[in-house]
């Protein structure tokens, strides 16, 4: 089976600007989390999705938002864009519950100038 | 909150058998223990799993005391290529994954 997806894998935005990551989960996978990592916080979980819906949350801001569709594929969206933005935006999928055995992708690193 | 605690920072020699142990005093009852490996510039790798005793697969064993309160990941023989930041992961009764800040092991020559 092909691993978990994302795109693009680098991306350079400035200030204010908005920013849409992509992530394609492990076919057969329906639940698709996000996480953001950086050298002064480490790994922070963003929120999850199964099965289109948003099933948890973490303690971000609201100019963080995602979705998922139809075939598990999802997207996060940066709006108004800060420099403390810039990390590693990692996605992981599992087959159910989120906190079974999740499969990441190799991240989209955004740097926000 | 099930929060993890791990050393900061681990140096062992090849060949070496390599225990990292985790500290969880408030993990929930149904909560699983997870270990993940991560190398630089790439996302988390799973390496093991558990719920009590101890679990054991063809690169790691997970060893878990009764009172669940703690849990000690021990790589057996390591290499130079076991140079990586190892997570323990507490899943909470509400789903909630917490990340810790890892412990960064360090292989020898």
């Amino acid at each position: 089976k092909a691993g978990v997806t994302q795109t693009p894998r680098y991306l350079i935005k400035t200030r204010g600007q908005q920013v849409t990551l992509s992530c394609s989960p492990i076919s057969g996978h329906r639940s698709v989390s996000w996480y953001q990592q950086t050298p002064g916080q480490g790994l922070q979980f963003l929120f999850e999705y199964f099965s289109e819906t948003q099933r948890n949350k973490g303690n971000f801001p609201g100019r963080f938002s995602g979705r998922q569709f139809s075939n598990s594929r999802s997207e996060m969206n940066v709006s108004t864009l800060e420099l403390g933005d810039s990390a590693l935006y990692l996605c992981a999928s599992s087959p159910g519950r989120f906190w079974e055995t999740q499969y990441f992708g190799p991240g989209t690193r955004l740097l926000v100038l | 909150l099930a929060k993890t605690t791990q050393p900061i920072s681990m140096d062992s020699y090849e060949g070496q058998e390599v225990n990292i142990t985790c500290s969880h005093n408030n993990i929930a009852t149904n909560d699983y223990i997870t270990w993940y490996q991560q190398f630089p510039s790439q996302g988390p790798r799973f390496i093991i799993q558990g719920y009590k005793t101890k679990v054991t697969n063809e690169v790691a064993s997970l060893f878990i005391p009764a009172d669940r309160k703690s849990s000690t990941l021990s790589l057996p023989r390591v290499s130079l290529s076991d140079t990586a930041v190892y997570y323990c992961l507490v899943g909470e009764g509400d789903d909630k994954i917490i990340f810790g800040k890892g412990t960064r092991l360090h292989i020898l020559p």
